[in-house]
């Protein structure tokens, strides 16, 4: 099985708002969750099943999804947004698939 | 809330087989209907989802790992464990345990441990 495709980077100044891209996802369910990973450290689920955001994680994100792509957007960059961020996805049968990852850069 | 640590072995002869616990603390392995995952992340590159384990010991594995991958469940211990076997220097990673609270959606990771094949 091939992973998802994410651009492996990304970058915004402070402030603006950049969207991370997720291709290859299932278009039969919409089990798409997004991690982001500092250096250093485990991942932290930022949205899952493609829109939800857990408590906790700031409005500044969001998610979304159209067929076979989802997509994570963060507004308002902050510098602590820097970091790597992983999709995942849903394929059926008790499988699931990472992105390949997106380095994101905060100018 | 719930915690995790994994254990194990940081250093694993090439052939040999590689086995990690994973022990939850702050919560009972089998209350809610969650899934018990483990993921890796090779030196420098992305996540790999290896697979995961209901309470009930029903397992589901990556098909890329399958064929060398075994998750086990102890409720007695709160513990789940990962055995891959075979390993070669390409299983050299950081290993990650975490709790699927649904399709992926792992909300609660162990720190990682990492482990090299030499």
């Amino acid at each position: 099985q091939s992973a998802l495709t994410q651009p492996p980077s990304a970058s915004g100044s402070p402030g603006q708002s950049v969207t991370i891209s997720c291709t290859g996802t299932s278009s039969d369910y919409n089990h798409v969750s997004w991690y982001q990973q500092h250096p250093g450290k485990a991942p932290k689920l930022m949205i899952y099943d493609a829109i939800t955001r857990p408590s906790g994680v700031p409005d500044r994100f969001s998610g979304s999804k159209s067929g076979n792509t989802a997509s994570l957007t963060v507004s308002g960059l902050q510098a602590e947004d820097e970091a790597d961020y992983y999709c995942i996805s849903y394929e059926g049968n008790n499988n699931l698939v990472f992105g390949g990852g997106t380095k994101l850069t905060v100018l | 809330q719930v915690q995790l640590q994994e254990s194990g072995p940081g250093l694993v002869q090439p052939s040999q087989t590689l086995s990690l616990t994973c022990t939850v603390s702050g919560g009972s392995i089998t209350s809610g209907n969650y899934y018990w995952s483990w993921i890796r992340q090779h030196p420098g590159k992305g996540l790999e989802w290896i697979g995961y384990i209901y309470h009930s010991g029903s397992a589901y594995y990556s098909p890329s790992l399958q064929s060398r991958v075994v998750i086990s469940v102890d409720t007695s211990k709160n513990q789940f464990s990962l055995r891959l076997s075979s390993v070669t220097a390409a299983d050299t990673a950081v290993y990650y345990c975490a709790k699927d609270k649904f399709r992926g959606a792992m909300d609660v990771w162990g720190q990682g441990t990492t482990v090299t094949v030499s």
